[in-house]
């Protein structure tokens, strides 16, 4: 999708190791968010930002942790990684009326 | 706390028949709403929103949405289905004060020829 980029496509991680997923944006908009997918679900908020240094939890932190040192720049670490946090993760920006308007194509993160 | 129900799991229509999804919702004002379309394998893209004004909101490939306040719904349409239009479809209601959506598990279309 234009405007939102995400790095690795696809990743497994052994559990217990650490691993930061990428998203950067050409959109210059201030509004950024990192959602999970687990089969069959919708998506669910791990975290957001509204603005470069700002960033605020959503309905599912635990395990996650975030950065937002640029505007273009909200990377997602995940520490300790745990079985339970085998997902598609989906970096989206904020546009009108800052909701989540444009995402990336995912990251597919497995942990066995 | 908002909510959104999308009560058909799973939705199959013949090609070139009408199509409505449903989605239901909880918010205490009035709210942003959304509808999303996910192809397999790929991200989330934004077919229309209601942020205020008109009811009957117009989005691209063909698809409308109706704001019905009273019905606490919002329910996608489309008045004739291609077979490109199978995938999954997501409402999503926005915080108004947040800028944080909530999305329904979404409804999977599938298209018969």
């Amino acid at each position: 999708n234009a405007g939102v980029t995400q790095t690795p496509k696809f990743r497994i991680l052994k559990i217990g190791q650490s691993m930061t997923l990428q998203c950067t944006q050409d959109m210059n908009h201030n509004y950024m968010y990192w959602y999970r997918q687990d089969p069959g679900m919708g998506l669910k908020l791990i975290y957001y930002s509204v603005g470069a240094g700002i960033t605020d939890k959503g309905e599912v932190p635990n395990g996650y942790n975030v950065s937002r040192s640029t505007t273009e720049d909200f990377p997602l670490r995940l520490e300790l990684a745990a079985p339970s946090q085998t997902s598609v993760y989906f970096c989206a920006i904020g546009t009108a009326n800052n909701q989540p308007q444009h995402f990336g194509d995912g990251t597919r993160l497995s942990i066995l | 706390a908002q909510s959104v129900t999308q009560p058909d799991i799973h939705i199959t229509v013949s090609e070139g028949a009408s199509l409505e999804l449903r989605c239901n919702y909880s918010y205490g004002a009035t709210p942003y709403l959304f509808w999303y379309v996910q192809s397999p394998g790929q991200g989330l893209q934004l077919l229309l929103k209601y942020f205020s004004g008109d009811t009957l909101v117009q989005g691209i490939k063909g698809f409308e949405a109706e704001f019905k306040r009273s019905q606490s719904s919002f329910n996608l349409r489309k008045p004739s289905v291609h077979w490109s239009d199978a995938a999954e479809y997501f409402c999503a209601v926005g915080d108004t004060n947040a800028g944080k959506s909530t999305f329904g598990d979404g409804t999977t279309l599938t298209v018969k020829p």
